[in-house]
């Protein structure tokens, strides 16, 4: 079964520095992979996808991930935080032609300080 | 475009009770799905509709249940209702179902069972 693993339930940064979240997946062929972000009683934004064309992946916001095979990872980055990126992040997951079924990583708090 | 609608937003029921969540995909869409949020368990997916017809499950007794209606339009039914059913019950609603199709979500339906 696909799954994936995201390390840190909650990362700080202060405003401007980079962020970077952390992902790895398990799945015995490339799945597609992708980012989304929870704000407070609202539902999920898709930040960006990965679907095996580009292995560097530009999303909305300024978030970009690098797909590496060899790492199993799909990190996601911003090089400049801003205090409107303070979030929960999601990274997911789902099956190369199985539909739409999306299994989710436990997700990261994002804080962002001044 | 209206985006995804998701009615009611918050509901409180007792246990034995039974509930109907609705959802209003994006025009146009013809894949729902649905997604349960818990502390505990995170974002577990329940199932995917397309043009009426189920195609994927997830690990979920058989008290919940769902269906799509010729509209595209989906409800999903919990029946007999636990304490642990107290989650945020998320739709999704996309084009296809071929993946890896954008997934537009909702903002959920907070259920709480006493």
């Amino acid at each position: 079964a696909q799954s994936v693993t995201q390390l840190g339930s909650h990362v700080s940064v202060s405003e401007g520095a980079l962020v970077l979240l952390r992902c790895n997946y398990s799945s015995s062929v490339p799945p597609y992979l992708f980012w989304y972000v929870q704000y407070p009683n609202q539902g999920l934004q898709l930040l960006l996808k990965y679907t095996s064309a580009a292995t560097l992946v530009k999303g909305i916001n300024g978030f970009e991930a690098e797909f590496k095979k060899s790492e199993t990872s799909f990190h996601l980055t911003k090089p400049s935080a801003h205090m409107s990126d303070a979030a929960e992040y999601f990274c997911a997951v789902s099956p190369t032609g199985g539909g739409n079924k999306l299994t989710f990583g436990t997700g990261t708090q994002l804080k962002v300080e001044l | 475009k209206a985006g995804v609608t998701q009615t009611p937003r918050y509901l409180i029921k007792t246990r034995g009770q039974q509930v109907t969540l609705s959802c209003s995909p994006i025009s146009g869409h013809r894949s729902v799905s649905w997604y349960q949020q818990t502390p505990g368990q995170g974002l577990q997916f329940l199932f995917e509709y397309f043009s009426e017809t189920q195609r994927n499950k997830g690990n979920f007794p058989g008290r919940f249940s769902g269906r799509q209606f010729s509209n595209s339009r989906s409800e999903m039914n919990v029946s007999t209702l636990e304490l642990g059913d107290s989650a945020l019950y998320l739709c999704a609603s996309s084009l296809s179902a071929g993946g890896p199709d954008e997934q537009f979500f909702g903002p959920g339906t907070r259920l709480t069972v006493l």
